[in-house]
């Protein structure tokens, strides 16, 4: 059974600060990782894929993959209040484009 | 716009009944998904469908079917086999065959389905 682990939370960082979530995997065979954010009551937005070892930054967004210690995660430097959501990590399953979906990252931003 | 509507929005069924939920894309993916989410838990994959005329089974089609006679439409039945319907329904598309292992998915705004 494949399987992505996430810490439900919540994550709870001050206004300014770097939140750092992360991600988990079972299957050695991914090449493709996702992570999504969803407000409450809302659907899932994609923020940020990965597919190679490193980092991968795009404006206040770094995703981490480390595939020899299958995890990868997401920093959010310069956290804002309306960063507060749940973040959904997910891995593209191989054979067909299925993506596994961990429980998901709850955070909270205070001022 | 490009993008993927759902609907109804919210939907209310009574025990028994089927009850059929709507989504289209006009990104021009080949790709269509139905997820389930319920709440504090992740997404499960109900059905998939890479081309026309074709469909897959996911993690929980039972008491679930589809159809995909259009490539923009990709509509879920919920039917009175589905023991516990009471959830949060996501639509996705993806562009598909094209570049496989690095796919992404793209969400409608979701209908959240309430028996009562």
């Amino acid at each position: 059974q494949k399987e992505v682990e996430q810490n439900s939370g919540p994550l709870s960082v001050p206004e300014g600060a770097i939140a750092s979530l992360n991600c988990t995997y079972s299957d050695r065979g991914s090449q493709s990782f996702f992570w999504y954010r969803q407000y409450s009551g809302k659907s899932p937005e994609l923020i940020m894929s990965i597919y190679s070892n490193g980092d991968k930054e795009d404006g206040r967004f770094t995703a981490q993959l480390n595939k020899a210690s299958q995890y990868v995660s997401l920093l959010i430097r310069d956290s804002q209040p309306s960063d507060s959501a749940t973040y959904l990590c997910a891995e593209l399953s191989g054979g067909y484009n299925k993506l596994i979906f961990g429980a998901g990252t709850r955070l909270a931003v205070h001022p | 716009d490009g993008g993927i509507t759902q609907s109804p929005k919210y939907l209310f069924r009574k025990e028994g009944q089927n009850v059929t939920l709507s989504c289209e894309q006009n990104l021009n993916h080949d790709a269509m998904y139905w997820y389930r989410q319920d709440p504090g838990q992740g997404l499960r994959l109900i059905y998939y469908s890479q081309i026309v005329n074709d469909f897959q089974k996911g993690d929980i089609a039972e008491g679930y079917s589809v159809s995909r006679e259009k490539k923009e439409s990709f509509p879920l039945t919920v039917t009175s086999a589905q023991k516990n319907p009471t959830a949060f329904y996501l639509c996705a598309s993806s562009r598909g065959r094209e570049g496989r292992s690095r796919d992404e998915q793209f969400f409608g705004p979701g209908t959240r389905l309430t028996v009562l």
